[in-house]
Parts: structure tokens; sequence; C-alpha cells
């Protein structure tokens, strides 16, 4: 079966500093990979999603990038981090064609 | 553009039934989801609807209305667990496009 894992689960980090995300997926190969931020009284904001090994399209211009150096690793970074970057940030992966979306557990990010 | 439209919030008793609409106007469509997420957690899968008509799954079921850009999630029986969020989403394109969520609370 196939699992997703992220981490850390919750982090706090100070204004202007940088932001290193993981996410890994267990049990498939080859998967769709996506990164959603959900802020506080807002609905699920996509922010990055990956088709293969270094293909990264981005879906809202930040401050925030994306990386996926391996078939089932996906990293949300960032250099710089702002206060409006607080939230909760999922990731999830399909299969190439199949539209379900399944999710990680999230981490929970709040900026001081 | 791309819009979702769901209620914000909901309110039922237990035992009841509660119907959450959600409609839609998206530049494509390949199949509508409802999610179903708990405070603090990750949403999980629900129902997903391509056809129009009505999916049953237990004690909640879906509809699909693809010319009226119209979907509604059922819930039967309704449970203090059933208390979450809502989570209606478009398939267009590559990924989901999500409402803002219906926060359905459940009292006894």
């Amino acid at each position: 079966s196939q699992t997703i894992h992220q981490w850390p689960a919750t982090l706090v980090q100070p204004v202007g500093s940088p932001l290193s995300l993981e996410c890994t997926v267990e049990g498939t190969s080859n998967p769709n990979l996506y990164w959603y931020r959900q802020a506080a009284g807002r609905g699920l904001q996509l922010l990055f999603y990956s088709v293969g090994i270094g293909q990264i399209s981005s879906e809202v211009p930040q401050n925030l990038s994306a990386s996926r150096p391996q078939d089932r690793q996906f990293i949300l970074s960032s250099k710089k981090l702002l206060l409006s970057d607080s939230g909760f940030y999922l990731c999830a992966w399909n299969r190439d064609g199949v539209y379900e979306q399944y999710f990680g557990p999230g981490t929970r990010l709040t900026v001081t | 553009g791309q819009n979702i439209d769901q209620p914000t919030e909901m309110t039922a008793t237990e035992g009841a039934i509660v119907q959450i609409n959600c409609t839609y106007q998206t530049s494509g469509f390949n199949g509508l989801f409802w999610y179903q997420q708990h405070a603090g957690e990750a949403p999980t899968f629900l129902s997903y609807n391509v056809l129009d008509g009505l999916e049953e799954k237990g004690r909640f079921s879906s509809f699909l209305s693809r010319s009226k850009g119209y979907s509604y999630l059922l819930l039967k029986e309704l449970q203090m667990k059933d208390s979450a969020s809502y989570l209606c989403a478009v398939a267009a394109g590559t990924a989901l496009i999500f409402g803002k969520g219906t926060t359905l609370s459940v009292s006894s």
C-alpha cells in the first residue's frame, strides 16, 4: 500500500528565516506530487505540482519554491519567511491519469 | 476564471440529514470530489462524481449536475464524529481546485 509522509509536523520560525519542508511517498513510482497551503479561514491553495523529477509547475507567485530531487521526494523551501507564510502545508500525490489525490498529515507552520 | 462556492458553516443535530451544496464555474471539468477534513488533520477522500446523478456510499451520497454546475453531499443519520469541514473540489487540468469548505457542527 502507499503512504505519504511529511515532516516536521509543526514548526515555529521567525520572520526572515529559511524554510524546508519535506514530503515523501512510499509504495508507488512516478507519482504526481502537489504542495498546498491552507491558511486560517481559507481554502486549500495549490502552490506547486510536479509530474516528474526536476519538473515543477508554480501556481502562485510568491517567496516559496519547490524541488523534486528524487522520484518520490518533494521539498518546499523559502529563503526568507514572511508572516503571511503561516498556515497548514499539505503534500498530496496521485497517479498519472487518476484525479483522486491522497494527502499527507501536513505541517503546521507559524511564522512569528 | 475558476470559482467554487459552498456555504461557510452549517449546523445539524445527531440523527438528522444534512445537504451541503457546491456550485462551480471552472475552465475544464474532469469530475467533482468531496473530501472530509477534521480540525488539524489532512483531508480524506469521500466521493467522486464524473457523470450526472447520485452516487451512494453508506451514510454519504453525492450528486452531480454538470449542466447546472452543481453538486451536493448528503449526510444521513448524522453522528457527532461527522463534525468536520467538507471540501468540494473540481478536477480541472492537472490539479484539483478546492472550495473554501463547509464547516459542519453536529450537536446532540
